[in-house]
């Protein structure tokens, strides 16, 4: 295992249709990550995973955004109805939690998702 | 709440040069602190982490950063700019290991600082 693996890496869709990434987190991570980033902006939070459980989203996830990981493993961010202003590189990370230290988080390439 | 400011979003340099690049933070509890790196059509890369051990951290390619507690500061530094070094940096901060609540492990990002390294 390599590293965090999203797929696709682009991705270019019409505005009101539905995309799903994909991310693969090294594989003895429990913690998942999906961060946001515009264009001259840092990374924002989107949604953390642990395990299989969602335990938090941000305010930036509108319904329109849904996010699963089934099985503790791959994770999917879905987006319905896409709007221009999804247009973004959408980023996943993962990290371990070993008792009560959290390991630094590494970062996948990224999927650029652009919306016409 | 916590929070990163990056005080410059261009910082220009000269190949053998020094880099600083600024960073203060600001945060409720006891961070843990991060530098990441981006390079054109490449992932986030760590740099280099504090996280409430030694102040002054060596990180990857001769980088180094210290934590300064009065200040609310975490600057990066690198005594001599190589070409390769041409990026936008990133400064993090992490909510403190000890803390609760579902916000453990979600990093917060600064918006970023692009370094540009003249021959």
């Amino acid at each position: 295992d390599t590293g965090v693996s999203q797929n696709p890496r682009h991705k270019i869709t019409k505005r009101g249709q539905n995309v799903t990434f994909r991310c693969d987190p090294i594989s003895e991570h429990n913690r998942l990550y999906w961060y946001r980033q515009t264009l001259g902006q840092g990374p924002e939070f989107l949604t953390y995973f642990q395990n299989e459980a969602q335990l938090e989203k941000s305010r930036l996830l509108s319904d329109r955004f849904s996010a699963e990981r089934p099985k503790g493993s791959f994770s999917t961010l879905e987006i319905q109805r896409t709007e221009q202003g999804d247009s973004a590189m959408y980023l996943c990370a993962s990290s371990n939690r070993q008792g009560i230290m959290n390991t630094e988080a590494f970062f996948g390439q990224g999927t650029r998702l652009t919306v016409v | 709440a916590q929070s990163v400011t990056q005080l410059d979003s261009h910082v220009s340099v000269s190949e053998g040069t020094p880099v600083l690049l600024r960073c203060n933070y600001s945060s409720s509890y006891s961070p843990s602190l991060f530098w990441y790196v981006q390079h054109p059509n490449k992932g986030l890369q760590l740099l280099l982490k504090y996280t409430s051990a030694a102040t002054l951290v060596k990180g990857i390619n001769g980088f180094e950063a210290e934590f300064k507690k009065s200040e609310t500061s975490f600057h990066l530094t690198k005594p001599s700019a190589h070409m390769s070094d041409a990026a936008e940096y990133f400064c993090v901060v992490r909510m403190g290991e000890f803390t609760g609540g579902t916000s453990y492990g979600k990093l917060t990002f600064g918006q970023g600082t692009i370094l540009t390294v003249h021959p």
